[in-house]
């Protein structure tokens, strides 16, 4: 069984301070990690993959497989942030992905 | 086409009632996936495709759940004899093929409420 956890509900940051938000995973083989980001009104979108190993608007994930982790970072956070990130982990060759109940985030001025 | 496409966009039934919910992907896009997202949640998997084949059912909560994709294209998800669980976002998403990090695209979803 796959499951994702986002410890989390709400986080909230000021402007300019560093943000982590936390994921956790439960997978018995070599998973995809995902997170997605959903703005006010607006469709869920990828962020970022942890195969690509790139980051998007300054956010970075790095996955950590002892840990069973892929917590999202950025250095230094903006008000456009303020969105619900998902987690969500796909196993390989599996279509389905199996998403966490997401982290609102909101960086207050 | 600009993206997935879902209509309606919002949906209420009376429960019992049966209702058809409808995803036009991105043009091109081998697989599709059905999702459904009850508030406060995560996106929680239901059903998959790839072109007309239902390859992964195993989310679809009960026997009222029924989805299709005849022509590898456009897919509909019916729900029979609604219930009020089965109030939520119904999201669907495309990708261009089953493949190692192969990006799904999402719809906005048709939220259905279920009175």
């Amino acid at each position: 069984a796959q499951r994702v956890t986002q410890p989390e509900k709400l986080l909230s940051v000021f402007k300019g301070a560093p943000v982590e938000l936390k994921c956790n995973y439960s997978y018995s083989g070599s998973p995809e990690l995902f997170w997605y980001v959903q703005y006010s009104r607006q469709r869920l979108q990828l962020l970022l993959r942890h195969i690509s190993r790139e980051s998007i608007k300054g956010f970075t994930a790095d996955l950590n497989k002892g840990e069973t982790s892929f917590h999202l970072k950025k250095p230094f956070a903006q008000e456009e942030d303020s969105a619900m990130y998902y987690c969500a982990l796909k196993g390989m060759n599996a279509g389905k992905s199996t998403f966490g109940d997401g982290t609102t985030l909101t960086v207050k001025p | 086409g600009a993206g997935v496409s879902q209509s309606p966009r919002y949906k209420v039934a009376k429960r019992g009632q049966d209702v058809a919910l409808r995803c036009d992907p991105i043009s091109g896009h081998v697989s599709l996936f059905w999702y459904q997202q009850a508030l406060g949640q995560g996106p929680e998997f239901l059903t998959y495709f790839q072109n007309e084949a239902q390859l992964d059912k195993s989310g679809l909560p009960s026997d009222r759940f029924f989805a299709e994709r005849p022509e590898g294209s456009v897919s509909t998800l019916k729900i029979q004899r609604t219930q009020q669980e089965d109030s939520a976002v119904y999201l669907c998403a495309s990708s261009l093929a089953q493949g190692v990090s192969t990006e799904a695209f999402f719809g906005q979803g048709t939220r259905l409420t279920v009175v």
